[in-house]
């Protein structure tokens, strides 16, 4: 069983739409959750990062967690083409330190104006 | 505004040729990070650093090396290029200190094709 499981879409959704990201996890260990934006020829940014299960909001954009499922979501309100880019969800090492992220491949999602 | 810079965007090398990425940060953080990035494979860490000439393999070291001399520069070197290292290399920085939510910034990335 791979670590990360992140569907690599691509995602096409009109303009205005409810997005729905994934990715599910199988270490049980880790306790922070991350979600970056990648920009098609730039390097990844931090959009949101959670640390308990539940939902954490900002702005159009709500990151939600379950442990139990090991299931994060990525959600997206009243789409934006500007929104358009790859989103990847991120883990840093269990027990924090210097090590990297563990990342999911990516969802590369469209949004059709 | 956190600045991460790589020295190429694109970089063009033959098999054989040894090969320097380049990146610094102006954010005086203590960890730095090399990742490549491939379709379907997504971000793999190759080495990491987390102070001045320490340095830590990642998931993917075989065929690379690094150097950390300053702590702003983290150097990626590849001793003899090869076809299956045409990648997205991206370099990354953080401040030490343990805590999970800590940010990785990024770099532009540098696209490598060796021929």
């Amino acid at each position: 069983q791979k670590e990360v499981e992140q569907d690599p879409g691509p995602l096409s959704v009109p303009e205005g739409a409810i997005v729905s990201l994934n990715c599910t996890y199988s270490n049980s260990a880790f306790q922070y959750f991350m979600w970056y934006r990648q920009y098609s020829r730039k390097g990844p940014e931090l959009l949101m990062y959670t640390y308990s299960s539940g939902n954490k909001e900002d702005g159009r954009f709500t990151a939600q967690v379950d442990k139990s499922s090991k299931y994060i979501s990525l959600f997206i309100r009243d789409s934006q083409p500007s929104d358009s880019a790859t989103y990847l969800c991120a883990f840093p090492p269990p027990g924090g330190g210097a090590d990297g992220l563990t990342f999911g491949k990516g969802t590369h999602l469209i949004i059709q104006p | 505004d956190v600045k991460v810079t790589q020295s190429s965007r694109y970089l063009v090398k033959r098999t054989g040729e040894k090969v320097f990425l380049e990146c610094v940060q102006d954010m005086d953080h203590e960890n730095m990070f090399w990742y490549r990035q491939d379709p379907g494979l997504g971000l793999r860490l190759i080495y990491f650093s987390y102070d001045v000439k320490m340095k830590e393999k990642g998931d993917i070291p075989e065929g690379y090396s690094v150097s950390r001399e300053k702590k702003e520069r983290f150097s990626l070197i590849l001793e003899s290029a090869s076809t299956n290292q045409t990648s997205m290399y991206l370099c990354a920085s953080s401040r030490l200190g343990g805590a999970s939510t800590d940010t990785q910034y990024f770099g532009p990335g540098t696209r490598l094709t060796v021929l």
